[in-house]
């Protein structure tokens, strides 16, 4: 079975651009979440999605947005992009929802905002 | 609330020297505990997982943690350390309250002395 795959690997933007980055989970995971992983703050959760819809989020500002499409691949975009964006960004997906899943996580994408 | 706290960020060991890299967790219901494993550029690969079976969960790798309630600690341990363990590890927390988020600790860097 195929892992979770995040597309690109690695971005430079600068300033102000926006992003979007792409996840697919594993083949019968319904539930992608995505996190912010950072030397100075750890990981740090963004939001969780579940059949379409967003069940959970972090303490991001607004400008951190994502979705989630019918086959369970999600997106996650950053506009207005600021140097503190710089991170890796990581995608999980675990089968269902529920406290007992474990999640599978993506390679990430590496975010440079110049 | 949940939370997770991680006791040292960096760890040193000798190879062939007992490794322990120490978790402490806080939840208002038994929770589900987790240990991740980090190796540089790639997303996190779960280790071993506490889901109430047994309070000794054995891991890959010749890793295992040890539940105890009384102590409300979950540390991981493994007898003989290789070069190949060198890599960050995360104790995670999940217990179904505040939306089924699992949250992460710190991490705690191990580095392996040859």
């Amino acid at each position: 079975k195929a892992g979770v795959t995040q597309t690109p690997r690695y971005l430079i933007k600068t300033r102000g651009q926006q992003v979007t980055l792409s996840c697919s989970p594993i083949s019968g995971h319904r539930s992608v979440s995505w996190y912010q992983q950072t030397p100075g703050q750890g990981l740090q959760f963004l939001f969780e999605y579940f059949s379409e819809t967003q069940r959970n989020k972090g303490n991001f500002p607004g400008r951190f947005s994502g979705r989630q499409f019918s086959n369970s691949r999600s997106e996650m975009n950053v506009s207005t992009l600021e140097l503190g964006d710089s991170a890796l960004y990581l995608c999980a997906s675990s089968l269902d929802r529920g406290p007992h899943n474990e999640q599978f996580f993506g390679p990430g994408t590496r975010l440079t905002v110049l | 609330a949940q939370s997770v706290t991680q006791l040292g960020s960096h760890v040193s060991v000798s190879e062939g020297a007992l490794v322990l890299l120490r978790c402490n967790y806080s939840s208002s219901v038994p929770p589900y505990l987790f240990w991740y494993v980090q190796y540089p550029n790639q997303g996190l690969q779960l280790l071993l997982k506490y889901t109430s079976a047994a309070t000794l969960v054995k891991g890959i790798n010749g890793f295992e943690a040890e539940f105890k309630k009384s102590e409300t600690s979950f540390h991981l341990t493994k007898p003989s350390a290789h070069m190949s363990d060198a890599a960050e590890y995360f104790c995670a927390v999940s217990d179904g309250t505040g939306g089924f988020k699992t949250i992460f600790g710190a991490g705690t860097r191990l580095f392996v002395k040859a």
